[in-house]
């Protein structure tokens, strides 16, 4: 059974229009990340959370947000997507330091 | 921040061993050495993780040496399956997952 999983597996979005992304879990980890990895390119994080506490990093645009209303969810808000943000979207959980993380199969986003 | 830094690429033989050699010359003292697979359009996978000496699961074993200045991944006897790509990973602030370029590796038979 999958222990994250992220809907939808695949986005069509406008230029400019806002669009979330979600991640759910089934294992009550303490721990989510957002990833962003573009074609041919390592994994690049966005920010994670643990538990309530956000951590965003430094390169990371304004124009990603995230929000985690419970344990199991966790949602990606790109507020005005360009071009650029086109890339797979992947979203991994963890217990806490150097835990094994484990990755959900990943949302492809195009932007039009 | 612990920089990992691994060749581009690397092409095999099935059957054969193979061993991915990885440097992170910084890395913390509390840092342990993660290696993950990752697949086209899926997720990265957890393969192994060590501190020293060497770690064995059913899929690797992970060689790292006293200075743990580097650390060698070793697929053994591999299948056109284990074509992937390989990161040998760091960790920030001992919690997020850092990335390096990885390895692809390519297996023919």
């Amino acid at each position: 059974d999958a222990m994250v999983i992220q809907n939808p597996r695949y986005q069509v979005t406008q230029f400019g229009k806002p669009v979330t992304l979600s991640c759910s879990q089934t294992l009550n980890h303490n721990v989510m990340y957002w990833y962003q990895q573009k074609s041919s390119q390592a994994p690049k994080l966005l920010f994670h959370y643990y538990d309530k506490d956000f951590n965003n990093e430094a390169d990371t645009p304004d124009n990603f947000q995230s929000r985690r209303p419970n344990t199991s969810f966790c949602f990606l808000d790109i507020r005005s997507p360009g071009l650029g943000d086109a890339a797979m979207y992947l979203c991994a959980i963890g217990q806490g330091p150097q835990e094994t993380q484990y990755f959900g199969p990943g949302t492809r986003l195009l932007v039009l | 921040l612990a920089k990992t830094t691994q060749p581009i690429s690397m092409d095999s033989y099935e059957g054969q061993e193979v061993n991915i050699t990885c440097s992170h010359n910084n890395i913390a003292t509390n840092d342990y050495i993660t290696w993950y697979q990752q697949f086209p359009s899926q997720g990265p996978r957890f393969i192994i993780q060590g501190y020293k000496t060497k770690v064995t699961n059913e899929v690797a074993s992970l060689f790292i040496p006293a200075d743990r200045k580097s650390s060698t991944l070793s697929l053994p006897r591999v299948s056109l399956s284990d074509t992937a790509v390989y990161y040998c990973l760091g960790y920030q602030a001992g919690t997020a997952l850092i990335f390096g370029k990885g390895t692809t590796l390519s297996v023919s038979s």
